[in-house]
């Protein structure tokens, strides 16, 4: 059985460009959450996608946003990339929109802009 | 706003010692905590899942309790070895599946 799986692992970008990053949950699950953690920091909730829309959103600007599919994968996108995005990009799943079922995280994106 | 503290903040120990990871939060309004472990440049490892019910957890060498009146968990560690050096990372969900982390305790153990 797969556990989340993420793509890219590594990229590297240009100040104003956008970048898509791509997430698969685990078998079963059916909500996907976004986290950002800069280096050493812990990881910061960006949103949350269940049934193909956002329903959770921490305190990122509009410049990040997301897609889920039919098929619960999910999407990530980053307009205007700023030096400040730089950062490991985490992908969660779990198997509902609930607050009690344990989150599975993905190994990652990291994100380098120059 | 939930805000979630971790101490200590780094800790270096020989191996075979048991050890306790402190983590403490703002609001006790949560559904349940996690811990996750983190290697260096790595995704996160769910160690273990606490329901806001509950009052520990275990796993192995690994003991996890919880007291929401008073916003705190703590992580045991019996017998510590080389392996478990890693990040720790504790996370009470607010609401949603929304979690909210720590800084994080930076573990390492000497052969």
């Amino acid at each position: 059985d797969a556990g989340v799986t993420q793509s890219p692992t590594h990229l590297i970008k240009t100040r104003g460009q956008q970048v898509t990053l791509r997430c698969s949950p685990k078998s079963g699950h059916d909500t996907v959450s976004w986290y950002q953690q800069a280096l050493g920091q812990g990881p910061q909730f960006i949103f949350q996608y269940y049934e193909e829309e956002e329903r959770q959103r921490g305190n990122f600007p509009d410049r990040f946003s997301g897609h889920q599919f039919p098929n619960y994968s999910s999407e990530l996108n980053v307009n205007a990339l700023l030096l400040g995005d730089s950062a490991l990009y985490l992908c969660a799943s779990s198997p509902i929109s609930g607050s009690s079922y344990e989150q599975y995280f993905g190994p990652g994106t990291r994100l380098t802009v120059t | 706003k939930q805000e979630v503290t971790q101490i200590p903040a780094a800790l270096s120990v020989p191996e075979g010692e048991n050890l306790v990871l402190n983590c403490s939060f703002t609001d006790s309004a949560i559904y349940n905590l996690q811990w996750f472990r983190q290697d260096p440049g790595k995704g996160l490892t769910s160690l273990l899942l606490i329901q806001s019910s509950q009052r520990e957890q275990t796993s192995g060498r690994l003991n996890a309790s919880l007291d929401k009146s008073s916003g705190r968990s703590t992580l045991y560690i019996a017998a510590s070895q080389p392996g478990d050096s890693a990040t720790y990372l504790c996370a009470p969900s607010v609401g949603g599946g929304k979690l909210i982390f720590g800084q994080g305790t930076e573990l390492s153990v000497k052969p």
